[in-house]
């Protein structure tokens, strides 16, 4: 069956560029999670949604950083004026029920490059 | 021993011998956690979970330990195989979001 994915799988922006970071989760999961993973480390939360409600974007590192699911399903990680700090592997999750107490499926990540 | 930056600890055993893998969690509230395996340019793959109600659960070939009164998880990998190779992270639901560990890299030697 289909996993959750997550496209483009890689991309290189020049410093100042905007990149916008899709992803599609598992058809009829209700949470929806992004983290951002750098290098040799383990992943770090930045926003979690229920259905189309942004319930937690404490994890978002900067005003820069911006996330939606306007219908519920798809998602978009969009991040204005990129630094090289932003470099790192962005993951998404998704998790059948509105809870936090149930696994979460991840996709294969975009890894961003910021030069 | 812990990690810092790119420096992840590394388990290595031979194949066919147990594994176990560590981890110390932060929030004595949390009630829930998973362990994840991640390869090399892949996502994190859910391996097992045990909920706070629990000290011990068992799936095919992995076990799951947890010790709430020193806050420490770990994984148990019967019979290690070439393709466990990879780094396995704990992860803790404190109520509010998921918190990850730093990782163990398990190399398996033939």
């Amino acid at each position: 069956g289909a996993g959750v994915s997550q496209s483009p799988r890689y991309k290189v922006a020049k410093r100042g560029q905007d990149v916008a970071l899709r992803c599609d989760p598992i058809s009829g999961h209700v949470s929806l999670f992004w983290y951002q993973q750098a290098l040799g480390q383990g992943p770090e939360f930045l926003t979690y949604f229920q259905n189309e409600a942004q319930l937690d974007k404490s994890g978002l590192p900067s005003d820069r950083f911006f996330a939606e699911r306007p219908e519920g399903s798809v998602s978009t990680l969009k991040i204005q004026r990129t630094q090289q700090e932003d470099s790192a592997v962005y993951l998404c999750a998704s998790s059948e029920t509105g809870t936090l107490g149930h696994t979460q499926y991840f996709g294969p990540g975009t890894r961003l490059t910021v030069l | 021993g812990e990690s810092v930056g790119l420096h992840l600890p590394t388990l290595s055993v031979q194949e066919g011998d147990n594994s176990i893998i560590n981890c110390a969690y932060s929030n004595s509230a949390s009630d829930y956690f998973i362990w994840y395996k991640q390869e090399s340019g892949k996502g994190p793959q859910f391996i097992i979970d045990i909920r706070s109600n629990m000290d011990k659960r068992q799936g095919q070939r992995v076990t799951v330990l947890l010790n709430k009164t020193v806050k420490h998880l770990s994984l148990q990998i019967a019979a290690t195989q070439p393709g466990d190779s990879a780094v396995y992270f704990c992860a803790e639901n404190n109520g509010q979001n998921f918190v990850f560990g730093p990782g163990t890299r398990l190399s398996v030697l033939p």
